[in-house]
């Protein structure tokens, strides 16, 4: 298996415009989660999917932001209309459900880092 | 409020030499904690899982300890490699409303000199 993975890598682009990020979560797992990563305040948890349901959007962090996973092997996180601040690295892992309910081990792709000028 | 707190922020040590990465949390209710390493560019991998009934799990040069009570974890890594440099993120997952939520600390990141 290829691992998660996550398309474009870098993404540079103008504020206002709107950003689309793409996640291939590793084939049989059942959760998806989006994070983001900033050199202040390190990795957040955006949202989490589980059998393509989305569990918990706490993490999102406004109505600009908006995630979908259409089928088990796809998710995408839009950012529109993009800000400047929104500049970070954003990082989709995947997980299984383990015995008793708890998610086995979560594994990362390689993270989309997104530059808004 | 669920919280992970790391220490040191930073960490720089001389190949060879060993060292002791800490991990506080105030995440409720407990179900397991890990510990990830993130190399510059690329994403978290697992090194360490442990549940509430386990206080010490190894990976190779990488030992954590847990100690449920005090709500306290360690990742000692020994005889440190030029490759151990990387951030050290210690994540903490509870059970809310029957979903799997982590709470990640901020990480350490360690620099090994050669």
């Amino acid at each position: 298996d290829a691992g998660v993975i996550q398309s474009p890598r870098h993404e540079v682009t103008e504020m206002g415009q709107e950003v689309t990020l793409r996640c291939k979560p590793i084939s049989g797992h059942n959760s998806l989660f989006w994070y983001r990563q900033t050199m202040m305040r390190g990795l957040e948890l955006l949202i989490y999917f589980n059998n393509n349901v989305p569990i918990d959007d706490s993490g999102m962090p406004e109505d600009r932001f908006s995630a979908k996973m259409p089928n088990a092997s796809f998710s995408t996180l839009k950012i529109q209309p993009s800000e400047p601040r929104d500049s970070a690295v954003y990082f989709c892992a995947s997980s299984s459900e383990g015995q008793g309910g708890l998610n086995t081990e979560a594994f990362f792709g390689q993270g989309t880092r997104l530059t808004v000028v | 409020k669920n919280q992970v707190e790391q220490s040191p922020q930073s960490l720089i040590i001389l190949e060879g030499k060993n060292c002791t990465l800490q991990c506080n949390y105030t995440v409720s209710p407990f179900s397991n904690l890990r510990w990830y390493k993130q190399d510059t560019g690329r994403g978290p991998v697992s090194l360490t899982i442990m549940t509430f009934s386990e206080n010490t799990k190894s990976n190779g040069r990488y030992t954590a300890t847990l100690d449920a009570d005090t709500k306290q974890s360690s990742l000692h890594i020994t005889a440190s490699q030029l490759s151990d440099s990387a951030s050290y993120i210690c994540v903490v997952s509870t059970l809310s409303g029957g979903s799997y939520i982590p709470t990640f600390g901020r990480g350490t990141s360690l620099i090994v000199h050669p």
